[in-house]
């Protein structure tokens, strides 16, 4: 069980397209779901938490209106890219938490390339 | 904000030698987390810990919650090949309930030399 997909695996844009990321938690729901971003060789670094059926909470230093999300259901949320420059070129992932517990699974991440 | 360090940074060991690696913070933190994460793939998670104090095991692998809950430490015993990759600990400061994010160390890059 927990098992959290991402679709697509990577994606090469030119830059200022848009690009959207989808995350879903194939086997149970999620009320809250979390992107993080992962430059080379460096940790991940959360960028926002998002909730079904409201705003999503962005931590600081994040940009609200380059990186849109929408979580829409219980096992769908999506991050967009919205005119994505070579800065934006990362790794991003996903997690989902049960409703009641504390851990976080992850999905298997989005290699985003902008060229 | 949280930080988290992590240490060793990286680990060069033979087959069958025990790991050790632990994550400190300046603050507390109400759960721990370890995490393995391959190239190129989302973290895997390890272990869970929710209490203070609490020793976990999950295979060869060991964790426990340090008890001023500001430290945990990961443990692998007789390592083998497979256990190659990239060890983060990750901290959770918010109380049961919450939606809080994860705040995540450095990592450890464990390598094994045959």
């Amino acid at each position: 069980g927990a098992v959290v997909s991402q679709h697509p695996s990577r994606v090469i844009c030119k830059s200022g397209t848009s690009v959207k990321i989808e995350c879903r938690s194939l086997d149970f729901q999620a009320t809250t779901m979390f992107w993080y971003r992962q430059f080379p060789k460096q940790s991940l670094m959360l960028m926002a938490t998002s909730n079904e059926g409201s705003k999503a909470t962005y931590e600081q230093g994040v940009e609200k209106d380059k990186f849109l999300i929408n979580h829409a259901s219980l096992t769908l949320s999506t991050l967009t890219v919205t005119s994505a420059h070579p800065e934006d070129s990362s790794f991003y992932i996903c997690s989902a938490r049960y409703s009641l517990q504390e851990t976080q699974y992850f999905g298997p991440g989005t290699r985003l390339l902008v060229l | 904000g949280q930080q988290l360090n992590q240490s060793p940074q990286s680990m060069f060991i033979q087959e069958g030698e025990d790991v050790s690696m632990n994550c400190t913070s300046s603050s507390i933190f109400n759960t721990w987390l370890w995490y393995k994460q391959d190239p190129g793939e989302g973290p895997v998670l390890l272990i869970a810990l929710y209490k203070a104090g609490e020793l976990t095991s999950n295979g060869r692998l060991t964790a426990q919650f340090g008890i001023t809950r500001k430290d945990s430490f990961l443990n692998i015993s007789a390592s083998i090949p497979s256990d190659v990759g990239i060890y983060f600990c990750a901290g959770r400061a918010g109380s049961g309930g919450g939606a809080d994010g994860l705040t995540f160390g450095k990592g450890t890059h464990l390598i094994i030399q045959p």
